[in-house]
C-alpha cells in the first residue's frame, strides 16, 4: 500500500523567504507523485507532478519539487514567498493500479 | 469552460433530509471520484467510478450512494442526513486512476 507522510501542518514564513513543504512517501512500486495546493473556499490545483524523467520537476506560480528516490522524499520549494502563496497545500502518490493517496496536507502562512 | 463542475455551491438541510450532489466534467476523462474533506481538511476519498463502473467504495455509510448515468456525470445522493455528514464534498475526475486529478469547486454541505 502506498502512503504519504508531510511533516508539519502548519508552516509559516516571512514574505520573500524560502518555502519548503516536506513530503515523504511509501510505496512498493515506482511512484507517481503529485503536489495540490488548495486556496480558501475552493478546490485542489495541480501545482506539479512527478512520473519519470527529470527528478526535479517545475510546476506553476514558481514552485519546484525534486523526487529523491534514496530519501523517499517530494519536498516542495519556491525561493521567495508571496503573500498569495498562502494556502493549504497537499502531497500525494500513486502508482500502476494505485489511485492517488493524500497526505493530511500543510497550511502555509506568509507573514509580511 | 469549468473542466469539472459541481452543483449546488453551497447546500443547507436538516437532518433526516435526502439530498444530491451533481457533478459534471468535461475532459473526456474515464475516471471520476467523490471525495469528502472533513473540518481538519483530511480528504477521504469517498467513491471512484471507471466507465460508469463502480471501481473504489470505501468505508462510507450506505447513506451515501453515487451514480453515474454516463462517463462524464457522477452524482452523489445522500439518505438521511446525519449531522456527521457536514463536510465539503468534492468531485474529481482523471484520465486513468493513476494519473493526476482535477477537482471541482466543491459543494458545501451543513447538516442542522
Amino acid at each position: 500500500a502506498q502512503s504519504v507522510t508531510q511533516l508539519g501542518s502548519h508552516v509559516s514564513v516571512s514574505e520573500g523567504a524560502l518555502v519548503l513543504l516536506r513530503c515523504n512517501y511509501s510505496s512498493s512500486v515506482p511512484p507517481y507523485l503529485f503536489w495540490y495546493v488548495q486556496y480558501p473556499n475552493q478546490g485542489l490545483q495541480l501545482l506539479l507532478k512527478y512520473t519519470t524523467g527529470a527528478t526535479l520537476v517545475k510546476g506553476i506560480n514558481g514552485f519546484e519539487a525534486e523526487f529523491k528516490k534514496s530519501e523517499t522524499s517530494f519536498h516542495l520549494t519556491k525561493p521567495s514567498a508571496h503573500m498569495s502563496d498562502a494556502a493549504e497545500y497537499f502531497c500525494a502518490v500513486s502508482g500502476p493500479s494505485t489511485p492517488l493517496v493524500f497526505g493530511k496536507g500543510t497550511r502555509l502562512s506568509v507573514i509580511a | 469552460d469549468t473542466a469539472v463542475s459541481q452543483t449546488p455551491k453551497y447546500l443547507v438541510t436538516q437532518m433526516g433530509n435526502d439530498k444530491s450532489i451533481k457533478c459534471e466534467q468535461n475532459l473526456g476523462h474515464d475516471t471520476m471520484y467523490w471525495y469528502k474533506q472533513d473540518s481538519k481538511k483530511f480528504l477521504k476519498i469517498m467513491f471512484s467510478y471507471n466507465n460508469k463502473e463502480l471501481i473504489i467504495n470505501e468505508t462510507v455509510p450506505n447513506r451515501f450512494s453515487p451514480k453515474s448515468p454516463d462517463k462524464a456525470h457522477l452524482n452523489l445522493h445522500i439518505n438521511s442526513l446525519e449531522l456527521g455528514d457536514s463536510a465539503v464534498y468534492f468531485c474529481a475526475s482523471s484520465q486513468e486512476s493513476i494519473y493526476e486529478q482535477y477537482f471541482g469547486p466543491g459543494t458545501r454541505l451543513t447538516v442542522t
